[in-house]
């Protein structure tokens, strides 16, 4: 298995910009979530998945975040409009119930 | 509102000492999960404990869960350039399901060679 794939590994966009981080889960796992990464607040979840349905999404900071999982091997998070305080490694994961999860590469996203 | 904290925040140690770093729940853990991420790179799992008390070896890696729940440890013996990196423990979330972890702050172990 290639493991769970995320694209783009580094975006630098300008700010007002529309952001579209993508996801591919290792085929089978029934979660998805989305974690983001800074130095000052370390691994923050923001949302996550089971069997393709939102469960939780509280972790999402403001209503320009969101995020869809149209089926089992796809997720999209979406930053619009984008500011610079969402500058952070955006990591995607999955798991397959109680087990341990397998993360992404992550994007690396700068906004300017 | 529920917190997993980890303790030394860093630690840096010469090449052959041991390291041990800590991870404290407010809640009880049904379980607990520890990951290493690498500089530059992504957490990696590296194991699942569920039994109180348990305790479980990966070669010179060993993993502890206290007997509350509530705690957990892992200590490498003779650490090694290849252990750098940041070490996060991981517990569920609190009245969420078994699939959503919350995870500590980390400790980043740096070994001077």
């Amino acid at each position: 298995d290639a493991g769970v794939i995320q694209s783009p590994r580094h975006e630098v966009t300008e700010m007002g910009q529309e952001v579209t981080l993508r996801c591919k889960p290792i085929s089978g796992h029934d979660y998805l979530f989305w974690y983001r990464q800074t130095m000052m607040r370390g691994l923050e979840l923001l949302i996550y998945f089971n069997n393709n349905v939102p469960i939780d999404d509280s972790g999402m900071p403001e209503d320009r975040f969101s995020a869809k999982m149209p089926n089992a091997s796809f997720s999209t998070l979406k930053i619009q409009p984008s500011e610079p305080r969402d500058s952070a490694v955006y990591f995607c994961a999955s798991s397959l119930a109680h087990n341990g999860y397998t993360f992404g590469s992550g994007t690396r996203l700068t906004v300017v | 509102g529920q917190q997993v904290m980890q303790i030394p925040q860093y630690q840096h140690v010469q090449e052959g000492e041991d390291f041990t770093t800590y991870c404290n729940s407010s809640t009880t853990l049904s379980n607990i999960q520890w990951y290493k991420q690498r500089p530059g790179g992504h957490p990696v799992f590296l194991i699942q404990l569920v039994k109180s008390g348990e305790v479980k070896k990966q070669k010179r890696l060993t993993f502890q869960f206290g007997e509350a729940k509530k705690n957990s440890s892992l200590h490498i013996t003779a650490t090694q350039t290849t252990d750098v990196g940041t070490y996060f423990c991981a517990g569920p979330r609190y009245g969420g399901s078994q699939g959503n972890l919350i995870f500590g702050k980390g400790t980043k172990l740096s070994v001077k060679p």
